[in-house]
């Protein structure tokens, strides 16, 4: 089983430039999110959907998009890097039902010079 | 809003030794709570939840109970291993609307050493 699979692992970009995250789920899952690793905050909630088609702002929307055409996949877009966007991003996805857990990808490590 | 506070770390705690990480929230309504672990250059995994007041989560020899009088879900274990070195995050849902969503502590590092 692969689970919630991100890529990629790590990338290393110019302030300015834009970029892609997928993540990818094999689990048949509704709900998917993306979120942000900072030191000493946690992990925030930056968009997430409820269905294929679906999306919505979390926490920290600013400065990102998402799109969720298919259902497998939610994809996290930054359409004009900047510093404070380096942290680590995680994907999750959980099936429905109120108390369900989130299943976790192993992140994106995204750093902005 | 809803927020959950954790012990600060690193905890660093011999092999075999007992384990407790402080956790309180504050919340509306009756959420669940979790603990997640992260191991180094890993995603967050399930530790073991609580769904209701009183409830006992455990796994892996870790547990947790969930206290609304205290509003609490402290994480303990009786001998930790060096394995459990890892970062360990409480959590808790809230619903709002069409989904529900994690609200995580900052997370405490757990440093076992032999």
């Amino acid at each position: 089983n692969a689970g919630v699979t991100q890529t990629p692992k790590f990338r290393v970009l110019k302030t300015g430039q834009s970029m892609t995250l997928l993540c990818a789920q094999d689990m048949n899952h509704e709900y998917m999110y993306w979120y942000r690793q900072d030191p000493g905050m946690g992990l925030r909630l930056i968009h997430y959907s409820v269905g294929e088609g679906t999306t919505a702002k979390g926490e920290v929307p600013d400065g990102y998009n998402v799109s969720r055409l298919k259902k497998q996949n939610f994809l996290l877009g930054l359409e004009s890097a900047a510093p404070s966007q380096t942290s680590v991003y995680f994907c999750a996805s959980r099936p429905t039902g109120g108390n369900q857990p989130q299943h976790f990808g192993d992140g994106t490590r995204l750093s902005i010079l | 809003g809803n927020s959950v506070t954790q012990m600060e770390g690193p905890v660093t705690l011999s092999e075999e030794a007992f384990l407790t990480i402080n956790c309180t929230y504050t919340a509306t309504g009756y959420p669940s709570l979790f603990w997640y672990v992260q191991y180094p250059g890993e995603g967050l995994q399930l530790l073991l939840k609580a769904t209701k007041a009183d409830d006992k989560g455990s796994n892996k020899g870790f547990e947790a109970t969930y206290r609304k009088e205290t509003t609490s879900f402290h994480l303990e274990k009786g001998s930790v291993q060096v394995s459990d070195s890892a970062v360990y995050f409480c959590a808790l849902t809230s619903y709002t609307g069409t989904a529900s969503k994690l609200t995580f502590g900052t997370g405490t590092r757990l440093q076992v050493t032999l």
